[in-house]
Order: C-alpha cells, then structure tokens, then sequence
C-alpha cells in the first residue's frame, strides 16, 4: 500500500537556526498539508498545499514557517529562525481524489534546544 | 467553526474489559467526516475509520465498533476485551469542505487509553 514518508524521524537544533522538514508524499495525490502536535496535545493544522501554492493555512502559519514543493516529489516544510516553543512532532498528509481522505506520514518529533 | 470534544483525558482499564471513549462533535455543515486515530507511544497516527454524516450505520471491526448518532452529535469507539496493546491515546476528528476547497480535519484533545495486564 502506498504512504507518506517523512525525514528526519528526529531533529534536533538549536533555537535560532533553519530547519527543512521533508515529506514524500504518496505519488498520484494533489493535496498536502502539514500538521504539528505538541507533546501531549492535540494535533493542529498549520497548511494545505495545491497547484504550487498554499489554499489554506492556520493562525500558526507565521512568516517563519514556509512550504515548498521543490520537484515533483518531495514537499517541505522550512522554519526559518527556530525557537523553543516549535519543538513538535509535526506531520505531513496528503490526499488525492477521495477529498477527505487523508494520508499521514510518521511525522518527524523537532526538538529545539 | 468545527468542534471535536473528547472529555476522558485518560481511561484506565484492565486487560479484557471493554472501554468506551467518548467523541461529541460540532459543526454546521450536513456534508462531513468523522475519523478515529490510534497514536501508539511511537507517535505515528494509526487511521481506524472514517465515516461520512450521511451513513449512521454503526461498524465493527474485530474488537472494535463504533456508535455513530446524529441526533446527539456523537461518535463513540468501543473497544471489547481490551489488550494491553491498546494502550494509546486515541483522537477523534471531523473534517469539512473549508472554504479553500479542501478537508481539514479538526481534532479532539485525545483520550490516553491505559491497559493494564
């Protein structure tokens, strides 16, 4: 069955620095999309992706965060300038022609230090 | 705006007794989506079903079933006999068409499932 991929499974950086999250995302789909969990909490938006651009993003989506789907396979998700309150576990989905179904990646656990 | 409340924060049972976990949603839309995931301790999100508004039929799966109810917005999981291998914490969500055309699920605060052998 085909899935979602995400590398790293685990980053570690120091607050201040650029971090690239990246995500395969299963070949024939259309729509992506980022997610973070904090530890212990819930799981919350942050953007869809569709045609090159984003649809739709969340208050949490501030101009430190970026997407890009830099070929026709990987999409990513870049923090600018980290800081503490990042650390998350954040996931990548996609989805292709059934709109509400959604496939998650592993998710990559971000620890800012 | 969507609403997904999962009261239990955590369940505690012991092996083979059946649990409930308790999902009420809130939305305006007719058209929508109801999912249940499983986040073992590793972290990745197990997906265990999805049902549309306009299928009430309750479902079964092995050890688990789910309790749809339009009429009080509701989306309960049951798991029988549970095993210690259910320990998780277990989301409920809802997606709608938002308004940029896509379903964006909107998740509950989870329920921490703990099974004791």
């Amino acid at each position: 069955e085909p899935e979602v991929t995400q590398t790293p499974s685990h980053q570690v950086t120091q607050m201040g620095q650029e971090v690239i999250l990246r995500c395969v995302p299963i070949s024939n789909h259309l729509y992506f999309y980022w997610y973070r969990q904090i530890l212990g909490q819930k799981v919350e938006f942050l953007v869809s992706f569709y045609n090159n651009e984003i649809s739709e993003k969340s208050e949490i989506f501030d101009d430190q965060f970026s997407v890009e789907r830099p070929d026709g396979s990987n999409f990513t998700l870049k923090i600018r300038s980290t800081k503490l309150e990042d650390s998350a576990m954040y996931f990548c989905a996609s989805f292709g022609t059934v709109p509400y179904e959604q496939y998650f990646g592993p998710g990559t656990r971000l620890t800012v230090t | 705006a969507q609403k997904v409340t999962q009261a239990q924060t955590e369940i505690s049972v012991v092996e083979k007794e059946d649990v409930t976990l308790d999902c009420v949603y809130e939305t305006r839309d007719t058209t929508y989506y109801l999912f249940w995931y499983k986040q073992p301790p590793s972290g990745e999100l197990v997906f265990l079903i999805r049902r549309n508004s306009f299928d009430e039929q309750n479902e079964i799966s092995g050890r688990y079933s789910w309790n749809f109810q339009k009429s009080t917005s509701s989306f309960n999981f049951t798991i029988t006999a549970s095993q210690v291998v259910d320990s998780a914490v277990y989301f409920c969500a809802l997606s709608v068409l938002s308004s940029g055309g896509s379903y964006i699920p909107t998740f509950g605060r989870g329920t921490s499932l703990i099974v004791h052998p």
